[in-house]
């Protein structure tokens, strides 16, 4: 069974760093083929794509924050590791991380709700 | 790459819903959706225009011609009340997933 489950601060501070970790389990980052995406929400508001890592290092980021997101990979321990820098109240929402099919996500963790507040 | 969709969708239990998904040329690309419940994350229904993901019920189908993607629900039942999103992988630019704006199906 493949699960996905994202974990980290559920309440930032504007202008710190987030770091949202994804933990996988049912099938491995380092396998050929794999990708892992991260998507948030805002409350009341579409999807919206942010970042994605392959189980090469390719790693994707959205256009319009790539200058403030990096993601990686820890094979042992099966995860994928999102960072974004300068968080401010309109980042708030919830955060999925994603495992990529061949264009599409095929499955989505529970997903975490991030505040950013002072 | 722009997605557009209508912000809501009504339809009376056991008739049919049908959500559009409109972009330039999205005939030449491959379609996904998704379905989003009220405080749950999405789940895959629809991907390469017209597959279903294993579980998913043959009343979920879908089609891609020209300008509009098209997810058509049958026999609507009231666990279908959701938010629904198109999604196409943008390889000219974002080089990643672009999602639609989002569908309100509502359940009569």
């Amino acid at each position: 069974q493949i699960t996905l489950k994202e974990s980290g601060p559920t309440l930032v501070k504007p202008t710190q760093t987030l770091t949202l970790s994804c933990t996988l389990s049912g099938f491995s980052i380092s396998s050929g083929g794999e990708g892992v995406g991260w998507i948030r929400q805002a409350p009341g508001k579409a999807l919206e794509w942010l970042a994605l890592i392959y189980w090469d290092d390719t790693v994707r980021y959205s256009p319009s924050l790539h200058n403030r997101l990096t993601v990686t990979k820890s094979t042992s321990r099966n995860q994928v590791v999102l960072t974004m820098t300068h968080m401010e109240p309109v980042d708030t929402g919830t955060y999925y991380c994603g495992r990529l099919g061949n264009s599409w996500v095929a499955d989505w963790g529970q997903g975490i709700l991030v505040t950013v507040s002072s | 790459y722009v997605l557009t969709q209508p912000p809501s969708v009504s339809v009376a239990p056991g008739q049919t819903a049908r959500i559009t998904c409109g972009g330039n040329d999205i005939g030449n690309k491959r379609v996904h959706w998704y379905q989003q419940r009220p405080g749950q994350a999405p789940i895959l229904v629809v991907y390469e225009d017209d597959d279903r993901p294993s579980g998913i019920p043959e009343r979920f189908s879908g089609s891609n011609l020209g300008n509009t993607a098209t997810l058509t629900i049958s026999r609507v039942e009231a666990g279908d009340e959701a938010d629904f999103y198109c999604q196409v992988w943008d390889t000219d630019t974002v080089h990643g997933p672009v999602f639609g704006t989002g569908t309100r199906v509502s359940v009569l």
